[in-house]
């Protein structure tokens, strides 16, 4: 399968600042990524949909301002928690596709902790 | 809306048994994909199924897509310890290739 890469693996920072999660696919180029958040013990889900050179689609009750979503490149997207607060704590997934029918294929996650 | 519900939610059963996770929605699927994710991991794919009725087998691991393509099954036999981890459904359609709507989650713990 596919690879898709995420960096880091885990951050902690202050509350107040911001953290940038970069997701790469490694060997095919992404048109989509999506953005999932996990917390413990519970499913994923979707944050929102980034295709590159466009602005993200963001899900019913997803914060556009907080999670600052930018997809420059055919393999990679990045995600920003701006003013990260403790509640923002969190397992962050991305996964990637490179065609309209394709199946999309996961990073590892990254785990953030704001303190 | 697409809800996906898994069940059940929490499964420890002893190694040697077998046990079946069933994923239900109201909804049409084009395809369905099962994961398997360990803990501060990235989900890990098993399987897709796309056609109604089609039935796919990783060893251990049979895969069944309903009819209606609505709902799933994934039966293992034998478990071993080292299927413990969390089981994860997601469907996904046409309109919205490799976007997923995921199912709550089974986790398993096989002891040994």
């Amino acid at each position: 399968g596919a690879v898709v890469s995420q960096h880091p693996s885990w951050v902690i920072c202050k509350s107040g600042t911001s953290v940038k999660i970069e997701c790469r696919s490694l060997d095919f180029q992404a048109t989509t990524m999506f953005w999932y958040r996990q917390f413990p013990k519970q499913s994923l889900m979707l944050m929102a949909t980034s295709n590159e050179g466009s602005k993200a689609t963001y899900e019913q009750g997803v914060e556009k301002d907080k999670f600052l979503i930018n997809h420059a490149s055919l393999t990679l997207s990045t995600l920003t928690v701006t003013s990260a607060h403790p509640e923002d704590s969190s397992f962050y997934i991305c996964s990637a596709t490179d065609r309209a029918e394709g199946e999309a294929f996961f990073g590892q996650g990254t785990r953030l902790t704001v303190v | 809306t697409q809800l996906l519900e898994q069940s059940p939610q929490f499964l420890s059963i002893q190694e040697g048994e077998n046990l079946t996770v069933y994923c239900n929605s109201s909804s049409v699927f084009s395809s369905l994909q099962w994961y398997r994710q360990e803990p501060g991991e990235g989900p890990v794919l098993l399987v897709t199924v796309v056609t109604g009725g089609e039935v796919k087998k990783l060893k251990r691991l049979t895969f069944q897509f309903g009819d209606a393509r609505k709902d799933s099954s994934l039966h293992i036999t034998a478990a071993q310890p080292g299927d413990t981890g969390l089981y994860l459904c997601a469907g996904s359609t046409n309109t919205n290739a490799g976007k997923s709507t995921f199912g709550d989650g089974t986790t398993l713990t096989v002891k040994p």
